[in-house]
């Protein structure tokens, strides 16, 4: 996990409700990313951000939303527009070709 | 688009074989591959990795071959421990600086 951290571990929200994860990192890496995982499924890219205050849609964005207003912090707000939000969901930094991952925060929404 | 898929979803072995978890990619023009093991509730860990212009890499017990010709990535742990038990997935970059992963192989050693 190094200097990836990601809060809280458990989740749960009610249906309709929006809910923001946390994914802060101290290695300094100018690159962040969203991963969501699935059962059964490779990891789906949400949202990236290469640099503070630019982000960029992956193949997954509709009812996700970030920030990247610091270098260490790059939150990712479910919102109640996403139809299937539970899930587990991975947030990585990237130095040169090589991602780093946080230890992940599981989503549940009834 | 991109497809990167896994021959076996399950692998058991034996302590102390030799594991080998085999991967498909689609793109021919990605250049660079890892290799990732989870650990159940936990985030990927990187294990190794091999560009393009190599076919083989070696690691502490851990052996990453390339298949251009067939597009296909091996990786082979040698003497298997319990604590490899884990999901182990590949995962490629594309041209545009994208990762594609895997669905994971999940290993399971027997003691």
């Amino acid at each position: 996990d190094g200097g990836i951290t990601q809060s809280p571990k458990y989740l749960f929200r009610k249906e309709g409700q929006n809910v923001t994860l946390s994914c802060e990192q101290n290695l300094n890496h100018d690159a962040m990313y969203w991963y969501r995982q699935d059962p059964g499924q490779g990891l789906r890219l949400i949202y990236y951000s290469q640099i503070v205050n630019d982000f960029q849609k992956g193949d997954i964005a509709e009812g996700y939303s970030v920030s990247r207003e610091k270098k260490e912090s790059f939150p990712l707000t479910v919102t109640s527009a996403q139809k299937n939000p539970t899930a587990f969901y991975l947030c990585a930094t990237g130095f040169g070709y090589e991602q780093y991952f946080g230890p992940g925060t599981r989503l549940t929404v009834t | 688009g991109e497809s990167v898929g896994l021959h076996l979803p399950t692998l058991s072995v034996q302590e102390g074989d030799n594991s080998i978890i085999n991967c498909a990619y689609s793109n021919s023009a990605s250049d660079y591959f890892i290799w990732y093991k989870q650990e159940s509730g936990k985030g990927p860990q990187f294990i190794i990795d091999i560009r393009s212009n190599m076919d083989k890499r070696q690691g502490q017990r851990v052996t990453v071959l390339l298949n251009k010709t067939v597009k296909h990535l091996s990786l082979q742990i040698a003497a298997t421990q319990p604590g490899d038990s884990a999901v182990y997935f590949c995962a490629e970059m594309n041209t545009g600086n994208q990762f594609y992963f895997g669905t994971g192989t999940s290993l399971t050693v027997i003691p």
